[in-house]
Formats: structure tokens, C-alpha cells, sequence
């Protein structure tokens, strides 16, 4: 069965960082791409990111590009997004999936930004 | 970027009622459509790919349709579980974009 774990959210101030984590189980990790995917509260869904099942092809939506880093670790099957100058409008739970077309999704974590 | 149009925002149902939700995309996507159903406080659940392929373990009652740029999901009776929130995701290119939600409510 296939799970997706998702951790690493909380409360942080405008400016700060934050890392999260996926850590998969039930597929071969290494051979499907990642992504992560976020709603804000109230509203709809809103792609971040994804990543090729190697790592060496990374995608961002223009909202998080230069401030967010997307990766992995397929020896740890891991998935993992660096979230630097958090703003109050990245205020949002964060869900991975697995592949670009979301067959998989995890729980969620919430990330809030505010002083 | 790929604009994806959901109609309606929202619609009232009843149960058994036949009902048909609509995604239109700015440019031609061949059939990179997904749908997904969300209920409250949890993770959206994956129910068609491809554009009109349903996923493992999702009813018959639901269905999909188009390509290019015109989609269609469908449940042809609801049923009390189903009143949620629908979106469809077009992955035909980056960045990937969702339509902005369908959320169907009980009349």
C-alpha cells in the first residue's frame, strides 16, 4: 500500500524557513516523479513543485521560484521542499504526491506564516 | 501558462441527481486531465486519469470525457458521499494548474 508521510510544518515568522518532508513507502520511490501541492486556507488547490524520479529535473510554479528548493533522497525514500523568505500568502497546508498527475496524496501539513 | 476554467463554482443536488462538471482549457491539452474529490480537512482523492480513465476503487458512477480542451466529469446518481469539492488538473505542461473547484452541495 502506498503511503506518503507528510512533516515538517508550523508556525514561522515573514523571512523565516522551514523544511519539509515526505517519507514514502509501498512504491519504488526512485522511479516515479514527486510533487508538492499546497491550499491555502479556504481556497483551492495550487501546484508548487515537482521533481524527476532521479532529481535532475526540478520544476516550481512562479510563486515559490527562487525562494523554494525541491529534493529528494531515494536512498531514505524521502521528498523533501526548502522553504526560504516565507511570506504571509505561502500560509497553506502541503501536501505531497506522488507523480505530476496526484494518484497519491499525503495527509498534509500546515505551514503558517505570520509575526 | 494553461488557464483551466472550472464551471460551475458550486451547484446544489440531490441524491440520485445526474451531475456534470466542466474544465476548459486555455490551449489545447490532448487528454493530460485529471480529477480529484476533496471532502473537508482531507487530502484530495484521485478518481480519473487520463481524462476518462477511472481510477482503482472509484465507483462506476463517475465518469470523465474530452480532450483538447474541453473535459467533463460526471456522477450519473449521486450518492450522500459524494457532496465534496471536485477539481481537475491539467498536467500537460508546466506549470501544472488546477481549475479553481467545483463544490457540490446537497439542495
Amino acid at each position: 500500500e502506498v503511503q506518503l508521510l507528510d512533516s515538517g510544518g508550523g508556525l514561522v515568522q515573514p523571512g523565516g524557513s522551514l523544511r519539509l518532508s515526505c517519507a514514502a513507502s509501498g512504491f519504488t520511490f526512485s522511479s516515479y516523479a514527486m510533487s508538492w501541492v499546497r491550499q491555502a486556507p479556504g481556497k483551492g488547490l495550487e501546484w508548487v513543485s515537482s521533481i524527476s524520479g532521479s532529481g535532475g529535473s526540478t520544476y516550481y510554479a512562479d510563486s515559490v521560484k527562487g525562494r523554494f528548493t525541491i529534493s529528494r533522497d531515494n536512498s531514505k525514500n524521502t521528498l523533501f521542499l526548502q522553504m526560504n523568505s516565507l511570506r504571509a500568502e505561502d500560509t497553506a497546508v502541503y501536501y505531497c504526491t506522488k507523480t505530476i498527475v496526484g494518484v497519491n496524496w499525503g495527509q498534509g501539513t500546515l505551514v503558517t506564516v505570520s509575526s | 501558462d494553461i488557464q483551466m476554467t472550472q464551471s460551475p463554482s458550486s451547484l446544489s443536488a440531490s441524491v440520485g441527481d445526474r451531475v456534470t462538471i466542466t474544465c476548459r482549457a486555455s490551449q489545447g491539452i490532448r487528454n493530460d486531465l485529471g480529477w480529484f474529490q476533496q471532502k473537508p480537512g482531507k487530502a484530495p482523492k484521485h478518481l480519473i486519469y487520463a481524462a476518462s480513465s477511472l481510477q482503482s476503487g472509484v465507483p462506476s458512477r463517475f465518469s470523465g470525457s474530452g480532450s483538447g480542451t474541453e473535459f467533463t466529469l460526471t456522477i450519473s446518481s449521486l450518492q450522500p458521499e459524494d457532496f465534496a469539492t471536485y477539481y481537475c488538473l491539467q498536467h500537460n505542461s508546466y506549470p501544472l494548474t488546477f481549475g479553481g473547484g467545483t463544490k457540490v452541495e446537497i439542495k
